[in-house]
């Protein structure tokens, strides 16, 4: 086991309302990385904190949002939940940037929007 | 944008036995890594093996090896004498070394039976 956690694991909401959903990063690991992967696809990329900064993006609205706190670990804050964002979402923690740094993952969280 | 096609969604194999899973990606970056993951039911995605794009040389990690063909753009996973906890999904992933953030393919159901 990754020394990454999340929770929840489970969380079922109502369409608009609005979710957060941690992630704590392996001890001494600075980076944070955000997936959504919905049924039988790969996992996509939401976006990435480094040092409690956002650093990257993907392709998902506004309405996803995040934070970093000094101890590295992390939110992933979603508003105005719609069907769609049923998925499971990942969290990955590294130490510093680039491939050379191993990414750990979390269990994850599934959510589910009806 | 990079692109990651995992072209079968499903195989099977027998214990001991040697499957390959296949991959090709696009990009027009030329230094990058690769990697192939492996989440099991438990939905943890775990790192199998990494390959940088700049090394000629294959990797092997114990029973898993890579064919890493540049310029077809091609990054197969060979696994030699299966084994029954190597059931799982198998994600390959491109990492643009500008951004340290994964592309994932959809991923192949490896199903190994006794």
């Amino acid at each position: 086991e990754t020394g990454v956690t999340q929770s929840p694991t489970h969380l079922i909401k109502t369409r608009g309302q609005q979710v957060t959903l941690r992630c704590s990063s392996q001890s001494g690991h600075n980076t944070v990385s955000w997936y959504q992967q919905a049924l039988g696809q790969g996992p996509q990329f939401i976006f990435q904190y480094y040092r409690e900064e956002e650093n990257g993006r993907g392709n998902f609205p506004p309405r996803f949002s995040g934070l970093q706190f000094p101890n590295y670990s992390s939110e992933l804050n979603v508003n105005a939940l719609e069907l769609d964002d049923s998925a499971l979402y990942l969290c990955a923690s590294s130490l510093g940037q680039g491939a050379s740094t191993e990414a750990f993952f979390g269990q994850g969280t599934r959510l589910t929007v009806v | 944008a990079q692109t990651v096609t995992q072209s079968q969604p499903e195989m099977s194999v027998q214990e001991a036995e040697t499957v390959t899973l296949s991959c090709t990606y696009d990009t027009s970056e030329n230094n990058y890594y690769l990697f192939w993951y492996k989440q099991p039911p438990s939905r943890q995605m775990i790192l199998v093996i990494r390959q940088e794009a700049y090394k000629q040389q294959n990797a092997t990690e114990n029973r898993f090896s890579v064919n890493f063909q540049k310029a077809a753009k091609s990054f197969s996973l060979k696994i030699s004498d299966s084994q029954l906890g190597d059931t799982a999904m198998y994600f390959c992933a491109f990492m643009d070394l500008r951004y340290s953030t994964l592309t994932f393919g959809k991923g192949t159901m490896l199903l190994v039976s006794p």
